[in-house]
C-alpha cells in the first residue's frame, strides 16, 4: 500500500474552512485517494475520493497536487459536528483487490467554536 | 434505516467465554468486512467475504475467530475462550463489489473482556 502521512491533531475555528493534509508520495499511477472520518463512538464514514482531479461532494472538497504526491481535504465550513478522526488512504490497485482498507493513526480534527 | 446495523452494541464477558457478533449489511451489497478497533488506533481489517464465501483472513484473526455469512446476507463473528487482549470494538462493514473502497460501516460492538 502507499503509505500515507498524517499530522496528528488539527484545531478549527467553527465556520472557518478545515485544511487537512496528507502526504503519499509512493502513490502509484493508478491508485485513488480515499479519505473518511471517524466521529466518536461511531464507524467510520466514507467522505469522497480521487484519482488526480479535484473532486467536490456535498460533504467536502478533494484538491490532489499535479504529482499526486499529497493531497487536501478540504471542509468548507467547519461546524462543531465536523470534529472527528479524518483517515486519509490508499489502496493498492491489485487486480483481486479486497477493499481491505489500511487505516493510519488520521488527524484528530478539533473544530472549536 | 437501512444503514448497517450491528448487535449487540456492548458486550461485557469473563476470560474464557465465548461470544458471537452479529451484522446486518445494506441489503443490495454483496461485499461485507469485519475490522477490529483498539482504543486510539485505527481499524485494522480481519476478514471478509463475496456473497457467502470468505475471500480473505488476516493474520490478526487467530483460530479462536471464525466469521460466516451462511446465506450471503448477515454475518456473524464469534469469538472462542476470549482472552482479555481480544477487548475491542469490533466494526462491519458492506459495499457493492464494484465500488469495494467505499464501504459503509456499523456503530461497532465493544467487547469488553474481564
Amino acid at each position: 500500500d502507499a503509505k500515507t502521512t498524517q499530522p496528528t491533531s488539527m484545531d478549527c475555528a467553527e465556520g472557518r474552512a478545515a485544511n487537512l493534509p496528507c502526504n503519499h508520495s509512493t502513490i502509484s499511477g493508478n491508485e485513488y485517494v480515499y479519505w473518511y472520518r471517524q466521529i466518536h463512538s461511531q464507524g467510520p464514514q466514507y467522505i469522497i475520493h480521487g484519482l488526480k482531479n479535484n473532486e467536490t461532494n456535498e460533504m467536502a472538497s478533494l484538491i490532489i497536487t499535479e504529482d499526486r504526491k499529497s493531497s487536501t481535504l478540504i471542509l468548507p465550513h467547519a461546524t462543531l459536528r465536523d470534529t472527528a478522526v479524518y483517515y486519509c488512504i490508499v489502496p493498492p490497485r491489485l487486480t483481486s483487490n479486497t477493499g481491505k482498507l489500511i487505516f493510519g493513526q488520521g488527524t484528530t480534527l478539533q473544530v472549536k467554536p | 434505516d437501512t444503514g448497517v446495523s450491528q448487535n449487540p452494541r456492548h458486550k461485557i464477558t469473563k476470560r474464557g467465554q465465548n461470544v458471537t457478533f452479529r451484522c446486518d449489511p445494506i441489503s443490495e451489497h454483496n461485499r461485507l468486512y469485519w475490522y477490529r478497533q483498539t482504543l486510539g488506533q485505527g481499524p485494522e481489517f480481519l476478514t471478509y467475504f463475496q456473497n457467502e464465501a470468505q475471500l480473505e483472513k488476516s493474520r490478526l484473526l487467530s483460530d479462536r475467530f471464525s466469521a460466516e455469512r451462511p446465506k450471503g446476507s448477515f454475518s456473524t463473528l464469534e469469538i472462542q475462550r476470549t482472552e482479555q487482549g481480544d477487548s475491542a470494538m469490533y466494526l462491519c462493514a458492506s459495499s457493492l463489489a464494484e465500488s469495494f473502497n467505499e464501504q459503509f460501516f456499523g456503530p461497532g460492538t465493544r467487547l469488553t473482556v474481564l
